[in-house]
């Protein structure tokens, strides 16, 4: 089964340190997104990426935030300094965008689970 | 950019009554329409989408009606069972691939 990959699961780290949070998405996809979720309810999109380039990241934080794409394969969302508001659950998405009707599904990592104290 | 309202925001049905979940979308271009069920713990997962070109769409007990001219599209859950107790997402992705989301539904099913 093909699946958004995400590391780590759970971190729980001290206000002002460095996070680093990874997402390897399905081979072959083209899009990939960064939400964030708070208290089980809302999906926030952070940023998003299209053959690797970033298109959309206006919902980031950009003094603290940064997000990524080194490789096809690998999708960054870093944090620093961290703060103790940035607890949420992070997830990845990937999506296969611009065939017609087949595009525009994307399927969700099972997320980053972080707290900062 | 495109807006997605979705209502309810919580839901509490008896077990084998039918839920309804409804959203409306701003843009007019939309023509794809997912709802994801994420249950505790767990990332959201894609149980029924629609396309613009049909007006519904069914998969065993879930449903999808679309009104283009109004803008909304809803949900439909019958003979629920506790299993479906779960935060539901409606999404209306933009032209260029950009998906926003509901603010979501959570649906409780009583036994």
């Amino acid at each position: 089964d093909a699946r958004v990959t995400q590391t780590p699961r759970h971190k729980v780290t001290e206000m002002g340190q460095e996070v680093t949070m990874r997402c390897q998405p399905i081979l072959g996809h083209n899009t990939v997104f960064w939400y964030r979720q708070t208290m089980m309810q809302g999906l926030e999109l952070l940023a998003y990426f299209r053959n690797r380039a970033p298109l959309d990241d206006s919902g980031m934080p950009k003094d603290r935030f940064s997000a990524e794409m080194p490789d096809a394969t690998l999708a960054t969302l870093k944090i620093q300094p961290s703060e103790p508001r940035d607890s949420a659950v992070y997830f990845c998405a990937s999506g296969l965008y611009g065939t017609g009707l087949s595009g525009n599904t994307i399927y969700f990592g099972e997320g980053s689970w972080l707290t900062v104290v | 950019g495109e807006n997605v309202e979705q209502h309810p925001s919580t839901l509490s049905v008896q077990e084998g009554d039918s839920a309804v979940i409804k959203c409306t979308y701003s843009d007019s271009a939309s023509n794809y329409f997912p709802w994801y069920k994420q249950e505790l713990g767990k990332g959201p997962q894609l149980i029924i989408d629609i396309r613009s070109n049909v007006g519904e769409k069914k998969d065993q007990r879930i449903a999808v009606t679309l009104n283009k001219t109004a803008k909304h599209f809803s949900l439909h859950i019958t003979e629920t069972q506790p299993e479906d107790s779960a935060v539901y997402f409606c999404a209306a992705p933009t032209n260029a691939g950009k998906s926003t989301f509901g603010d979501g539904t959570t649906l409780t099913v009583k036994p």
